[in-house]
């Protein structure tokens, strides 16, 4: 959905290289959710952010990975040290609500390149 | 472990033909069922949703949802070169109270050759 937005579109790290995605969420909300998508396999859950609060990071490496959702500003997706195992597609999306029934909507994705 | 099984595919059909995609999971508590489209190289494109057992229809889209089989399904009808992608199953909600959590098949590919 073009109204949540992630940049850049594309990115290239060398190995040991910090890589550091955003994420705007649609106007209005306020939930944010990361999912990665690694090379045929299916989308997995990363981690759920609201403003200012990390809800659940049951889906992030214990290491080198970190999320944060400012009160001003894009969620930002960091990761220290990329590993080749970091290449992946990174998907964001956002929820007026945190609830079952809640749609969420996906930007476009950061496709990240390790090399 | 939650898990969300789609039939493997590739699956090919002919154009005008109807597509029937499949869809099974694996925890009873789950609430709210989802169907999205994602083209190569691009986002997941949320196409239908389905809270309830039965049927849903959305133009040429139906989902079917059924709990006691943990089972739900989408049904293209009239397929278009245009539905060419790879459709991803996700569940969200389970009895353990993340009901946020969006948990993925691996997707089938659909192939509708003109």
């Amino acid at each position: 959905n073009a109204g949540v937005m992630q940049n850049p579109r594309h990115l290239v790290r060398r190995r040991g290289q910090e890589a550091r995605l955003r994420c705007s969420p649609m106007k209005g909300h306020s939930h944010v959710y990361w999912y990665r998508q690694l090379p045929e396999e299916g989308l997995k859950f990363m981690v759920y952010l609201q403003k200012e609060n990390i809800i659940d990071e049951s889906g992030m490496p214990k290491e080198r990975f970190s999320a944060e959702f400012p009160k001003e500003g894009p969620s930002i997706l960091r990761i220290q040290q990329v590993v080749r195992g970091d290449s992946a597609a990174y998907f964001c999306a956002s929820s007026p609500l945190p609830d079952i029934n809640t749609e969420a909507f996906f930007g476009q994705g950061t496709r990240l390149t390790v090399v | 472990q939650k898990e969300v099984e789609q039939n493997s595919g590739p699956l090919s059909v002919p154009e005008g033909a109807i597509a029937s995609l499949n869809c099974t999971y694996s925890d009873r508590g789950s609430q709210s069922f989802f169907w999205y489209r994602q083209y190569s190289g691009k986002s997941p494109e949320l196409i239908m949703s389905i809270y309830s057992n039965g049927d849903k229809e959305d133009g040429r889209f139906t989902a079917q949802l059924n709990k006691a089989s943990q089972y739900v399904s989408l049904l293209i009808r009239d397929s278009q070169p245009s539905d060419s992608a790879t459709y991803l199953c996700a569940v969200n909600g389970n009895s353990g109270g993340s009901n946020y959590k969006l948990t993925f098949g691996k997707g089938t590919l659909l192939t509708v050759n003109p």
